[in-house]
């Protein structure tokens, strides 16, 4: 089956570590992007990719950073920048902009 | 700056009665709107897609008004069941960005 798999579910770090989310989709899906939610909160949009070795900073990009090495793979490193790393975060892929958004299972960080 | 309002953060309602979960926006022009599903500690599910010519879409229970003059998108489900209850986003769309979604309505249907 197509899909898009994000690992590990779960993640715990100390504070000051950088940590590596990933995300792989094998639906051949130009686009790809990332979003943190918060409890109670919507998705914000961290990064997204439309095309390999390009991205876009999203409204929360400060303290994160992405790679799009490969179409099929987009990871976001959470870096000791990020204030308040602790969140869920999703990440999403999309064939074209007429085509919705399949979502991975997310990812729950925690720093301590 | 471009603002999606959700109605409200809550709704309740009873088996069998019609949802409608209201979506409004600001600053935005876009060429579609889309909807989605999201249940606890999951991602969310892409549901539809309305376009800024189509007045109305539906989808077996579903049904999605665009009114770009009003900047509104009406969410209605039919016939409500409690496996309806879930948090339903919205999100208008524009050329060249990725989606912004709104906040979500959470649903809870009674039986």
């Amino acid at each position: 089956d197509g899909g898009i798999t994000q690992s590990p579910k779960y993640l715990f770090r100390k504070e000051g570590q950088n940590v590596t989310l990933s995300c792989e989709q094998n639906l051949n899906h130009d686009a790809m992007y990332w979003y943190r939610q918060d409890p109670g909160q919507g998705l914000r949009l961290i990064y997204y990719s439309q095309i390999v070795n390009d991205f876009q900073k999203g409204d929360i990009a400060e303290g994160y950073s992405v790679s799009r090495e490969k179409k099929e793979s987009f990871p976001l490193t959470v870096t000791s920048a990020q204030k308040n790393p602790t969140a869920f975060y999703l990440c999403a892929s999309s064939r074209d902009r007429e085509a919705g958004y399949t979502f991975g299972s997310g990812t729950r960080l925690t720093v301590v | 700056s471009q603002k999606i309002e959700q109605n409200s953060e809550a709704l309740n309602i009873q088996e069998g009665k019609t949802a409608t979960l209201t979506c409004n926006y600001t600053n935005y022009s876009p060429a579609y709107l889309q909807w989605y599903r999201q249940d606890p500690g999951r991602g969310p599910v892409f549901l539809l897609l309305i376009r800024e010519n189509e007045k109305e879409k539906r989808k077996e229970r579903l049904k999605v008004t665009f009114d770009t003059t009003l900047k509104q998108s009406l969410f209605h489900i039919t016939a409500s069941q409690p496996a309806d209850s879930a948090t339903y986003l919205c999100a208008p769309v524009q050329a060249g960005t990725a989606l912004i979604f709104g906040k979500g309505t959470t649903l809870s249907v009674s039986s």
